[in-house]
């Protein structure tokens, strides 16, 4: 089992429709959550963080997180085409203190 | 200027060659990584230094070196490149360690080794 796994894409949705991204982590000990996105040929940006449970909300952004279940979200409201990205999912904590490790991306197409 | 920069940005070399990227940083964090990206695999950790003498392996170490030079400066070396090792590599810098520290990332390095 990887230790961080996201929804295999790629991901399609309309203009305007609410985009689901998910992520589940098998480190119990894990104590933050990351969503980075990235654009094709550039380096990745953080666009939410959290760490507590529950939601997280920023802009058309929200980020969701339950520790009992090792799962954590991203929603994106009103989807845009400039939204079509890949996002990566990212854990610290627990065993790997000081350090991040990434699931393998879910690639995301808002098409008009 | 760009806080975390990566030279070179494109590179193409041939098996058995030694390869140095560099990656320097003026946002004046301690901690520095390098990770390497492959298709459908996200990122992966090669190594990471928390300060100047703090130097860790990451997760695919094998056939990778570094030299942290200065808090601002962390080199990634292959010693004996390989086709395998064809990808897009990206150094990252963080601040002092707290639960919400986020990582910048450079602009990466794309290898191709032939």
């Amino acid at each position: 089992q990887k230790e961080v796994e996201q929804n295999s894409g790629p991901l399609s949705v309309p203009e305007g429709a609410i985009a689901s991204l998910n992520c589940t982590y098998s480190d119990r000990g894990s104590q933050s959550f990351f969503w980075y996105r990235q654009y094709s040929g550039k380096s990745p940006e953080l666009i939410m963080f959290i760490y507590s449970n529950g939601d997280k909300e920023d802009g058309r952004f929200t980020a969701q997180l339950n520790k009992a279940s090792q799962y954590v979200s991203l929603l994106i409201r009103d989807s845009q085409p400039s939204d079509s990205a890949t996002y990566l999912c990212a854990v610290k904590g627990g065993t790997s203190y000081g350090k991040l490790t990434f699931g393998q991306g879910t690639i995301l197409t808002v098409h008009p | 200027d760009a806080d975390v920069t990566q030279t070179p940005r494109n590179r193409i070399t041939k098996t058995g060659k030694r390869i140095m990227l560099e990656c320097s940083q003026t946002k004046g964090h301690d901690r520095m990584y390098w990770y390497r990206q492959d298709p459908g695999l996200g990122l992966r950790l090669i190594y990471y230094s928390f300060d100047v003498k703090d130097i860790n392996k990451g997760e695919i170490s094998d056939g990778y070196s570094v030299s942290r030079q200065a808090q601002a400066k962390f080199s990634l070396s292959l010693e004996s490149a390989i086709p395998n090792q064809t990808a897009l590599y990206f150094c990252a810098t963080s601040d002092v360690d707290r639960d919400w520290n986020e990582q910048f990332f450079g602009p990466g390095t794309r290898l191709t080794v032939l």
